[in-house]
């Protein structure tokens, strides 16, 4: 069991939206800022969204990350086919004093 | 090019030993705090442990700790993950991970992953 929560899937279509989900509490999200990270199949993972919202470079802006309270967010639009991952999103918890990772969302584009 | 090159994984029996090394190229090792991170099979990631710039301060999962110890060789610009006393639920694809500050807490983020070393612990 995760301590942030993730959907464990989600789908799409190309040039969809989609929204990836990342819930938590005070003590990680709430305090803290939210990473998201993209694993494409048998890759290592790779920085996708850091400091709730900002991109590293060489990440469309087709990606976007944002915070309310203890939850956070992931959005990705006009979908596209190599979009196909798995999506983890972290942050520091003060209270378990560990960085602690969501269980991982599996994007399909259909 | 930025780079992190993982080694020393392998197939280790309950109980084993294995140590683990990161070789860092292309970025100022000795500015940078570190991570391992460990991806059971077809499990999600899993923070393992983090290192600040100086090996001031060095944190670890509960469910490692007393187990593995990290730590950094800046004049080498390796970091290595020395686990012992090694379980069946070790098995896993283990990451290093550059972090974007020199501190190992609170930020952030992991901006630089190497490929992973498997470690498989079983009889």
């Amino acid at each position: 069991q995760s301590v942030l929560t993730q959907p464990p899937s989600a789908s799409g279509t190309p040039g969809q939206r989609v929204t990836i989900s990342c819930s938590g509490s005070s003590s990680n999200i709430g305090s803290y800022t939210v990473n998201w990270y993209q694993q494409l199949p048998g890759t290592a993972p790779k920085l996708l969204i850091y400091n709730i919202n900002q991109r590293p470079s060489g990440v469309p802006d087709r990606f976007s990350g944002s915070k309310s309270g203890t939850s956070a967010s992931l959005a990705i639009s006009g979908l596209q086919s190599e979009d196909e991952a798995d999506y983890y999103c972290a942050a520091w918890d003060d209270s378990l004093y560990v960085w602690v990772f969501g269980g991982g969302t599996k994007l399909t584009v259909l | 090019e930025v780079q992190l090159v993982e080694s020393g994984g392998g197939l280790v029996q309950p109980g084993g030993s294995l140590r683990l090394s990161c070789a860092a190229s292309g970025f100022n090792f000795d500015d940078s705090a570190m991570h391992w991170v460990r991806q059971a099979p077809g499990k999600g990631l899993e923070w393992v442990s983090g290192i600040s710039w100086n090996s001031g301060s060095i944190d670890y999962t509960d469910s490692v700790k007393g187990r593995f110890t990290m730590s950094r060789d800046n004049a080498k610009n390796s970091l290595y993950l020395q686990m012992s006393s090694l379980r069946p639920e070790d098995t896993a694809f283990y990451y290093c991970a550059k972090d974007k500050g020199s501190s190992a807490r609170r930020t952030g983020p992991f901006d630089i992953w190497g490929q992973g070393t498997v470690v498989t612990v079983s009889s």
